[in-house]
């Protein structure tokens, strides 16, 4: 069956370095991949997509990943922030109206 | 010029008993759905409308009915109301139909507590 896994329920690193966050994906193929932030008490905010064909996509101190080999995608903030501290959603799309979301990464920036 | 509303916000009810979630978007988007979030955070897909016509029905009970009177309108009837039914609700929209983009734009949450 799909499986999408994020691989850290919770990160904790200390502001000014980069978070780096994994979403590994088992018996799927998505036509593109998605991260969203989750802020608590909100729905998830769009942050970034990446096509199938693409390698490599950024965002101001966003960057994301996408290794259909490797069926996995990493996403990373640079010089973090605590106000980006929240939880962070990938999500993959398979077309048709349809996308699934991965488990969350709870992500703690320490001033 | 909320994008995606969602009334109400919370609900609190017993267990047995029928209520809606309404939802709303200004985006002129084609597609809308429906998610839970449980509490562990997982969100799952239930459903998902394209022109007020269903396409995705993830086995969800048939309790659970959608209804989408025109396409910037999504409703969600839970009939007889059971305890593994809390959870928070999500509406989300989107922008592209067929096989596309499907960026989501999420609603602020119902959170319904079935007691």
């Amino acid at each position: 069956s799909q499986k999408i896994e994020q691989n850290s329920e919770a990160l904790n690193i200390q502001e000014g370095k980069t978070a780096t966050l994994t979403c590994n994906y088992t018996n799927y193929s998505p036509a593109h991949l998605q991260w969203y932030r989750q802020d608590p008490g909100r729905g998830p905010v769009f942050l970034l997509l990446i096509r199938e064909n693409e390698k490599e996509k950024r965002k101001e101190r966003l960057k994301v990943t996408f290794d259909t080999t490797l069926k996995q995608s990493l996403f990373h903030i640079t010089a973090s922030q605590p106000a980006d501290s929240a939880t962070y959603l990938c999500a993959l799309d398979g077309g048709y109206q349809k996308v699934t979301f991965g488990t969350g990464t709870k992500l703690q920036v320490i001033p | 010029d909320t994008a995606v509303s969602q009334t109400p916000k919370y609900l609190v009810t017993q267990m047995g008993n029928d209520k809606s979630i309404k939802c709303e978007q200004n985006l002129g988007h084609d597609t809308m759905y429906w998610y839970k979030q449980d509490s562990k955070k997982f969100l799952k897909i239930m459903f998902s409308y394209n022109n007020k016509e269903l396409i995705i029905n993830e086995t969800v009970p048939n309790r659970f009915s959608p209804k989408s009177p025109d396409k910037a309108h999504l409703n969600l009837h839970i009939n007889s109301l059971e305890l593994g039914d809390s959870a928070v609700y999500f509406c989300a929209s989107s922008g592209r139909g067929g096989a596309s983009y499907n960026e989501q734009f999420f609603g602020p949450g119902t959170r319904l507590t079935v007691l």
